[in-house]
């Protein structure tokens, strides 16, 4: 089975703080996402990357910034944590092509609050 | 206008009934249609897929698709309380595109 493996399930951070959410994926996939899931807004694209090194703004990359450094693992940064930040992050993967070609393997998610 | 829409529920159905959850989207250049489900505090995994208009049969599930009508629906045979979580359409095109989800409840 294909595994998205999320750092963390639970975070607390305080307003300021650089944070780091991680994200493996053991398949070898070449494309990766990233959403936030809020109550009434559904899932919304922060960033995405089709290779390492490769990054692509989603709907809302506000506040927010990726590092792909190798193709197994795919970071999101809060590069200084605000409130509205509080949310369900979940990440998620594809192999290459289009993303109607497959449907996603989802992360098991981090649940995120900012204090 | 958003791309997809989804009645976000709470829809309640006794077990044993058929579920019947809809969904329309705005794009009539949408190819691939896919349904999710998520369980309170789990991420969504996914169900079912389509592509072609007509009906697609998975066990208790049925994928329905309406290109012309653009929508897209989910049937759930013999709803178990199993079945009871929020219910995800999404669309893709450059990227996917969700519904805000559907509620379900199976009530034993």
């Amino acid at each position: 089975d294909v595994k998205v493996t999320q750092s963390s399930r639970y975070l607390v951070k305080r307003t300021g703080e650089k944070v780091f959410l991680e994200c493996v994926q053991d398949m070898d996939h070449e494309n990766m996402f990233w959403y936030r899931q809020d109550p009434g807004l559904g899932l919304r694209l922060i960033y995405f990357s089709y290779d390492v090194k490769m990054k692509e703004k989603g709907d809302i990359p506000e506040g927010y910034s990726v590092s792909r450094e190798k193709k197994e693992r795919f970071s999101l940064i809060l590069e200084s944590a605000s409130t509205n930040q509080t949310s369900m992050y979940l990440c998620a993967s594809t192999p290459r092509g289009s993303p109607g070609d497959y449907g996603y393997t989802f992360g098991s998610g981090t649940r995120l609050t900012v204090v | 206008q958003k791309e997809v829409e989804q009645n976000s529920g709470p829809l309640s159905v006794p077990e044993g009934a058929i579920a019947s959850l809809n969904c329309t989207y705005s794009d009539r250049g949408s190819q691939s249609f896919f349904w999710y489900r998520q369980y309170s505090g789990k991420s969504p995994e996914l169900i079912m897929f389509i592509y072609s208009n007509g009906d697609k049969e998975d066990g208790r599930f049925t994928a329905q698709l309406n290109k012309a009508s653009q929508y897209v629906s989910l049937l759930i045979r013999d709803s178990q309380p199993s079945d009871s979580a929020t219910y995800l359409c999404a669309v893709a095109l450059n990227q996917f595109y969700f519904g805000t989800g559907t509620s379900l409840t199976v009530i034993p």
